[in-house]
């Protein structure tokens, strides 16, 4: 149990373009589910926190307008990187908190989508 | 920032032996959590361990936290190459919907 999707698993775009990643609980409703990006070889950043049926919480520095979330239900939520430019290629992972029968306190986390923009 | 440090950056070892990383952090913290995180794969969760908690197994894991120095501890035992990934700790709050805050990660290699 307590397993988390995204699709897709790799995008390579072009410079300007927009890219919808998403993010599913697959056997559970996840009430917050958060996405994270990472860069090679570092840590996971904390770049939002979306509850269901709620604006999403950005943490300091997050630019809103080029991060859409959307948390239209309780198994999916979505991030969009809009105009996405070279700089904004790496690793984008969710994770996904709520009943799934072990501790609230634990974030499942899906498999991460790599986005490359040329 | 509020992100954690972690020590060392990267251990190398052999297999059978046991590999310690530490973890130190910076403000209260609700629970601390360990991950593993093979090249360029998600993440998957190890164990987590409550502030009034000092001491923790699963397995080949053990986990320590002491709260009045603000650090934690992973030991894995008997190491084999498939131990070998990035080790994250992750320290959780009660406020802000329980979000974690990872730690900069140890990579291990096991050797055979």
């Amino acid at each position: 149990g307590a397993v988390v999707s995204q699709h897709p698993s790799w995008v390579i775009c072009k410079s300007g373009t927009s890219v919808k990643i998403e993010c599913r609980s697959l056997d559970f409703q996840a009430t917050t589910m958060f996405w994270y990006r990472q860069f090679p070889k570092q840590s996971l950043m904390l770049m939002a926190t979306s509850n269901e049926g709620s604006k999403a919480t950005y943490e300091q520095g997050v630019e809103k307008d080029k991060f859409l979330i959307n948390h239209a239900s309780l198994t999916l939520s979505t991030l969009t990187v809009t105009s996405a430019h070279p700089e904004d290629s790496s690793f984008y992972i969710c994770s996904a908190r709520g009943l799934a029968g072990g501790s609230t306190d634990t974030q499942y986390f899906g498999p991460g989508t790599r986005l490359t923009v040329l | 920032s509020q992100q954690g440090e972690e020590d060392p950056q990267a251990l190398s070892i052999q297999e059978g032996e046991n590999a310690t990383m530490n973890c130190s952090y910076k403000t209260s913290i609700n629970n601390l959590q360990w991950y593993r995180q093979n090249s360029g794969r998600g993440l998957v969760h190890l164990i987590l361990i409550r502030s009034n908690e000092r001491e923790k197994h699963s397995g080949r894991l053990r986990v320590t936290l002491d709260t009045s120095k603000k650090s934690s501890s992973l030991l894995i035992t008997a190491s084999r190459a498939a131990d070998t990934a990035s080790y994250f700790c992750a320290t959780g709050f009660s406020g802000g919907y329980n979000k974690l805050i990872f730690g900069a990660g140890t990579r291990l290699a096991v050797h055979p």
